[in-house]
């Protein structure tokens, strides 16, 4: 079956840095995605990982270990505006193209 | 960059009636395209891949049914809740796909209440 896990909520400081954990465990993989949900929105992406290592975009940063099966997302110098869900997804199956299986979803609060 | 618009943003409904929500992709072809489900609190469920010009392909516990898919150009997709009854409530959004080895883009979702 297809099975990804990602804390339910978390709580950081405005300013400070706050990684988000994703583990998963799917028949294939061809790549992991991390987007951002605010209440009553689409998700938007953020960022995406296809091979093992660090990607960084600003002050967000995505980590990829296939063996381990985990990934997180790093979040720098934390905004209010960044209190939103994050959604970690994979792209299972065999193909580069196809359905994304999205985690719970990670409820990020972030306070003054 | 790629834009998906999805229509209506809202819609109120009767319990028993039928709804259609769309998704195009506007500057780009998509011939897959996919519809999630998200219940308040909770994260995002596929419901359906919706392929040009063929049959879209349900979920497991997904009644084909009673989510009808149209998938009639590259760049639209349609979905249509039939008989809705209120536990249909929900968040309804569409995603689609350009190129291989990038992201879903995805519509800004439909808010459906059944009343």
């Amino acid at each position: 079956g297809q099975n990804i896990d990602q804390p339910t909520e978390m709580t950081a400081t405005e300013g400070a840095i706050v990684q988000i954990n994703c583990t998963y465990q799917t028949s294939g993989f061809n790549g992991l995605f991390w987007y951002q949900q605010h209440a009553g929105e689409a998700p938007t992406f953020l960022s995406y990982n296809v091979l093992d290592g660090l990607e960084e975009k600003g002050r967000f940063s995505s980590f990829l270990s296939r063996s381990k099966g985990y990934s997180y997302l790093l979040l720098k110098e934390l905004q209010m505006k960044d209190s939103a869900s994050y959604l970690c997804a994979v792209r299972a199956g065999s193909s580069n193209t196809g359905k994304l299986i999205f985690g719970q979803g990670t409820t990020l609060q972030v306070k003054p | 960059g790629a834009v998906v618009s999805q229509h209506p943003s809202r819609v109120i409904c009767k319990s028993g009636t039928s709804v259609k929500i769309e998704c195009r992709s506007l500057d780009f072809q998509a011939t897959t395209m996919f519809w999630y489900r998200q219940f308040p609190k909770q994260s995002l469920m596929l419901m359906a891949t919706s392929n040009e010009g063929s049959k879209a392909t349900y979920e497991q516990g997904v009644e084909k049914d009673k989510f009808l898919i149209n998938h009639a150009s590259l760049t639209l997709s349609t979905l249509t809740v039939t008989s809705a009854h209120p536990e249909d409530s929900s968040f309804y959004i569409c995603s689609a796909e350009g190129v291989p080895d990038s992201p879903l883009h995805f519509g800004n979702g439909t808010r459906l209440t059944v009343t």
